[in-house]
């Protein structure tokens, strides 16, 4: 099983639909969950971070962390077009390696 | 301001050469990451520099070996290339150990 788990997709959705992106985990000790985009052929953009549970909002995109469930969303309202993109969740725990590890990412289309 | 800036963009290598990867890391950032993400994948850790020391290493075998100068610009070395190098070399740079990381547009690599 690997640590950090995330539906490749691809997910597909018409242009203004709210958008759900999620990723489990195993790893207990994760505190620091952080969510990238990656356009294609372009290097990962962070968009949030968050520190253990609770939410955190900026703009249209929304992160969520579940540590009882070991389970953190992204959702993003009002999507579009220019949203396409890969979006991977990362996550690293607060003490020994500072290194997140990574989702393999989900394909997001948003279709006009 | 420059963000973090990789080169080449892209190369095509035979099986057994070797290969010299580059990364100027953004301004005023002082520790450069290096990360391999094979198609559909999330990036892997491979290494971190840091004071020009290597301050943490993945899962990656001897043949990946690294450099950060004094300007903290950064190498990525891979010795007897495999076919299953094949992937998007990303740096990555942030100031020590903080969430907020800063990655380049990455380096094509195949080898054929």
């Amino acid at each position: 099983q690997k640590e950090v788990e995330q539906d490749p997709g691809p997910l597909s959705v018409p242009e203004g639909a709210i958008v759900s992106l999620n990723c489990t985990y195993s790893n207990s000790a994760f505190q620091y969950f952080m969510w990238y985009r990656q356009y294609s052929r372009k290097g990962p953009e962070l968009l949030m971070y968050t520190y253990s549970s609770g939410n955190k909002e900026d703009g249209r995109f929304t992160a969520q962390v579940d540590k009882s469930s070991k389970y953190i969303s992204l959702f993003i309202r009002d999507s579009q077009p220019s949203d396409s993109a890969t979006y991977l969740c990362a996550m690293r725990t607060t003490g020994g390696s500072y290194i997140p590890t990574f989702g393999r990412g989900t394909s997001l289309i948003v279709h006009p | 301001d420059a963000g973090v800036t990789q080169s080449p963009t892209h190369l095509i290598k035979t099986r057994g050469q070797q290969v010299t990867l580059r990364c100027s890391p953004k301004s005023g950032h002082d520790t450069v990451s290096w990360y391999q993400q094979a198609l559909g994948q999330g990036p892997q850790f491979i290494f971190q520099y840091y004071e020009e020391e290597e301050r943490q290493r993945g899962n990656f075998p001897d043949r990946f070996s690294g450099h950060q100068f004094p300007n903290y610009s950064s190498e990525l070395n891979v010795n007897a290339l495999l076919l299953g190098d094949s992937a998007l070399y990303l740096c990555a740079s942030s100031v020590d150990n903080q969430n907020t990381i800063y990655f380049g547009e990455g380096s094509w690599l195949t080898v054929v």
